[in-house]
């Protein structure tokens, strides 16, 4: 089954810590892509990659960092940087002709 | 970032009923793509569109691309309760980045 997956679905973590959310896609896309998603607003862009080795800011990147080290991986780091952590962040792919797939989800939350 | 203007922010229809939401932007898009979502999970693609004026239909579902390329319809008929959950629009623009609208949160009465 092709798709996208994240893990954890639910994250606790204590003020001050980094966090790191994982994603994995089995679709053999180049183009990967980190949500974040708070209630009554739209998807906001954090992160997003076209190739391996190669990632740039989206609309919200500071207070998160990236990795694009192989074509199936992109994590999120989400560091004690972020003034507002707590939210849930989507995952997501595109395939050549620009369909973006997205992973469950996952809901963190910081204290 | 550019949010797209959805509309209407919620609708509450009777099973059975057809209904109608629309997306628009200031700016041109060269896709459009129609998501529903269920609380706390990720959205789950339904329709694409690649060009002006076209047509496309998934089972009820039917979705227009805008001629002016600046908006886009999303009609689902005769509902039914498992229809419930949160639609939403993406565009993507001439510079290949994806906008995303706040959504439209669909309450089907049986």
């Amino acid at each position: 089954d092709g798709g996208i997956t994240q893990s954890p679905k639910y994250l606790f973590r204590k003020e001050g810590q980094n966090v790191t959310l994982s994603c994995e896609q089995n679709l053999n896309h180049d183009a990967m892509y980190w949500y974040r998603q708070d209630p009554g607003q739209g998807l906001r862009l954090i992160y997003y990659s076209q190739i391996v080795n190669d990632f740039q800011k989206g609309d919200i990147a500071e207070g998160y960092s990236v990795s694009r080290e192989k074509k199936e991986s992109f994590p999120l780091t989400v560091t004690s940087a972020q003034k507002n952590p707590t939210a849930f962040y989507l995952c997501a792919s595109s395939s050549p002709s620009w369909e973006q797939y997205f992973g469950p989800g996952t809901r963190l939350t910081v204290t | 970032g550019q949010q797209l203007n959805q509309s209407p922010q919620s609708m509450f229809i009777q099973e059975g009923e057809d209904v109608s939401m629309n997306c628009t932007s200031s700016s041109i898009f060269n896709t459009w793509l129609w998501y529903k979502q269920d609380p706390g999970e990720g959205p789950v693609l339904l329709i694409a569109l690649y060009k002006a004026g076209e047509l496309t239909s998934n089972g009820r579902l039917t979705a227009q691309f805008g001629i002016t390329r600046k908006d886009s319809f999303l009609n689902i008929s005769a509902s039914i309760p498992s229809d419930v959950g949160i639609y939403f629009c993406a565009g993507l623009n001439t510079g290949n980045q994806f906008y995303f609208g706040t959504g439209t949160s669909l309450t089907v009465i049986p």
